[in-house]
């Protein structure tokens, strides 16, 4: 999975409580994003990175923070959970262009966080 | 919102043959890009192919674009059981992001 590690792998938790998951990456890679994926949704993006404290939102933010204070970590936060964000939560990373810092987008993808709210 | 619609949906097919995926898509796109994710894991980059390219091979794959009506194929040749899996294309419109389609899930039966 190309460096990338996500935890928890699996989490159970109840509607109102926070949850924060992390992406962990060794290979210094500039860009990290969180995904959420849904039957009949496929894969949408939620926020993603493009540097130490530099985020932006994705399609479906509403509901979700994130954070990165260093490059290694990017930390998805639910505020404060509900139903609708049971999900299956992937971390990717892309790598850039040598000497340009452009995203060359081609992504990889950590093994993902499925996560139940009940 | 989807920017890539995969077509169909669900696909089965025998060991051996061959399995034929198409997305379409809305913008303009620098490249397009296919994945693939086997049950319960994440997303595996196959294959990309840029906006002024038309066909590209890799292995048994095989990736056709066409900007003029905005839709890409995948081609799985021989397919074997291990192809069992969802194929998404993916989209990159220059914006340091990926849009990803749907999905197609591919079963080959032995």
């Amino acid at each position: 999975d190309a460096g990338i590690t996500q935890s928890p792998r699996h989490k159970v938790t109840e509607t109102g409580t926070p949850v924060t998951l992390r992406c962990h990456q060794t290979e210094n890679h500039r860009y990290m994003y969180w995904y959420r994926q849904d039957p009949g949704h496929g894969l949408r993006l939620i926020h993603y990175s493009y540097g130490v404290k530099d985020t932006d939102k994705g399609e479906v933010s509403d509901g979700y923070s994130v954070s990165r204070s260093k490059t290694e970590d990017f930390l998805l936060t639910l505020e404060s959970a509900t139903s609708s964000q049971t999900s299956v939560y992937f971390c990717a990373i892309s790598s850039t262009i040598p000497g340009t810092g452009t995203a060359k987008n081609i992504q990889y993808f950590g093994a993902g966080t499925r996560l139940s709210v009940l | 919102s989807q920017q890539g619609e995969e077509d169909p949906q669900a696909l089965s097919i025998q060991e051996g043959e061959n399995a034929t995926m198409n997305c379409s898509y809305k913008t303009s796109i620098n490249n397009l890009q296919w994945y693939r994710q086997n049950s319960g894991r994440g997303l595996v980059h196959l294959i990309l192919i840029r906006s002024n390219e038309r066909e590209k091979h890799s292995g048994r794959l095989r990736v056709t674009l066409d900007t003029s009506k905005k839709s890409s194929s995948l081609l799985i040749t021989a397919s074997r059981a291990a192809d069992t899996a969802s194929y998404f294309c993916a989209t990159d419109v220059g914006s340091e992001k990926l849009v990803f389609g749907k999905g197609t899930k591919l079963t080959v039966n032995p």
